[in-house]
């Protein structure tokens, strides 16, 4: 069954730190895997999207790791800002010749003055 | 670019009413649109899936003659919750996707559907 699990579910940071999101995946074949950021009543806005053989991807303050082996990403955000509060979703996209995307649950980011 | 709008943002309907909403792909040609559904802290669940000029096709679970999808353009897709319950108070994503490209999906910003 394809599934996309992301940890932790909720994290609240201090403005300024640093934080990573976790993100493993069981889906196959895969295409690629994304990273989104969703606000609260909003829709979600890519932040990275990367296929089997990129390792690592960055977005401003924001790196995504791929581990294909492993079936694990990460993202990794810097300098944490107050708008970085949000939602964000791992999603993983199926080669089944229509790339149909299986999303995790996300993280659920607070991040406090 | 790959900008996707939904109207109405956010809507009230009393039971047992219809209401539609509208996916619009601004500067690109949609060929395939998606539908999705969010409820609260979850994640979006993919209601359906139509390409221009043809019948949608939805996941399982999905009314067809609930949730009726329309993609009459490539530039447009209507979804129309008929009847409407309370449970079907959610929100609404739509996305869209244009040939010839990486399959990327550009999402919309949502549509707030409360039913009373």
């Amino acid at each position: 069954k394809n599934q996309v699990e992301q940890s932790p579910q909720s994290l609240i940071i201090l403005e300024g730190k640093n934080c990573t999101l976790q993100c493993n995946y069981t889906v196959s074949p895969f295409s690629n895997l994304r990273w989104y950021k969703q606000d609260t009543g909003r829709g979600p806005v890519s932040l990275t999207i990367m296929t089997f053989s990129e390792n690592t991807k960055s977005n401003g303050r924001y790196t995504a790791t791929l581990d294909a082996d492993t079936k694990q990403s990460s993202l990794h955000i810097t300098a944490s800002q107050l708008s970085d509060s949000a939602s964000y979703i791992c999603v993983v996209s199926a080669n089944t010749g229509f790339q149909k995307l299986v999303f995790g649950t996300g993280t659920r980011l607070l991040v406090s003055p | 670019g790959a900008v996707v709008s939904q109207h109405p943002s956010w809507v009230i309907c009393k039971s047992g009413t219809s209401v539609k909403i509208e996916c619009r792909s601004l500067d690109f040609q949609a060929t395939t649109m998606f539908w999705y559904r969010q409820f609260p802290k979850q994640s979006l669940m993919l209601m359906a899936t139509s390409n221009e000029g043809s019948k949608a096709t939805y996941e399982q679970g999905v009314e067809k003659d609930k949730f009726l999808i329309n993609h009459a353009s490539l530039t447009l897709s209507t979804l129309t919750v008929t009847s409407a319950h309370p449970e079907d108070s959610s929100f609404y994503i739509c996305s869209a996707s244009a040939a010839g490209i990486t399959y990327e999906q550009y999402f919309g910003p949502g549509t707030r559907l409360t039913v009373t």
